[in-house]
């Protein structure tokens, strides 16, 4: 079963707008994941967050962590056109023996229109 | 680096034939992981390796299912025999995993297989 839980599954904006995910799991974990994955293609990493971390940037993202309540957001600010996707979330456990194991969610899909 | 490299891209078999999908993870990565995507089961991992040895196969669907990676730069997924609801697109990940890294995967193009 999936851990991870993202809301809404769909989004559609207008470019220009920002775009907010929210993903929510269940069991600790050492650090959240975020990927994007254009139709047709396998998923590409956009950026991690340790579980000791609550904000994280990179680029036009922002990503943020609250452990106390099992949920993360990631916001796309200034969308584009080519932005749009579907994001997943994913979790790394916070046990030992995970040898790098994730879980992942069902996926937000964003439609950015011109 | 060429990233992870799957072939075939599109496969279309009949029910009852045996399918082999393979993937060559980045060089350098110790853990390889196979996943299937479909509309209604989303992303799904069905095994995963770390320095070769199969960690965690509790994903695979049935014994139809099998995965074998003889070296580090070589993995196989098999169906035999394949049936229709085997139908889905197949994805391969590597990721490098040192003690207290933290594990970024990386994703091959996938396989989209179709069992008529």
């Amino acid at each position: 079963s999936q851990q991870g839980e993202e809301d809404p599954q769909a989004l559609s904006i207008q470019e220009g707008e920002n775009a907010t995910m929210n993903c929510s799991y269940k069991t600790s974990i050492n650090n959240l994941q975020w990927y994007r994955q254009n139709s047709g293609r396998g998923l590409v990493h956009l950026i991690l967050i340790r579980s000791n971390e609550r904000e994280k940037h990179s680029g036009r993202l922002r990503v943020t962590l609250d452990t106390s309540k099992k949920s993360s957001s990631l916001l796309i600010t200034a969308s584009r056109a080519a932005d749009t996707a579907s994001y997943f979330c994913a979790t790394g456990s916070a046990g030992g023996t995970s040898y790098g194991k994730l879980t992942f969610g069902q996926g937000t899909i964003l439609t950015v229109h011109p | 680096d060429a990233g992870v490299i799957q072939s075939p891209r599109h496969e279309v078999t009949e029910m009852g034939q045996e399918v082999t999908l393979r993937c060559k993870p980045i060089s350098g990565h110790n853990s390889l992981f196979w996943y299937r995507q479909t509309m209604m089961r989303g992303l799904e991992l069905l095994i995963y390796f770390n320095n070769n040895v199969p960690i965690d196969d509790s994903g695979m669907p049935e014994d139809r299912f099998s995965a074998k990676m003889p070296n580090a730069s070589f993995s196989t997924l098999k169906i035999q025999p394949s049936e229709p609801r085997d139908s889905a697109v197949y994805f391969c990940a590597s990721s490098f995993r040192t003690s207290g890294s933290w594990d970024t995967q990386y994703f091959g193009p996938g396989t989209r297989l179709t069992v008529l």
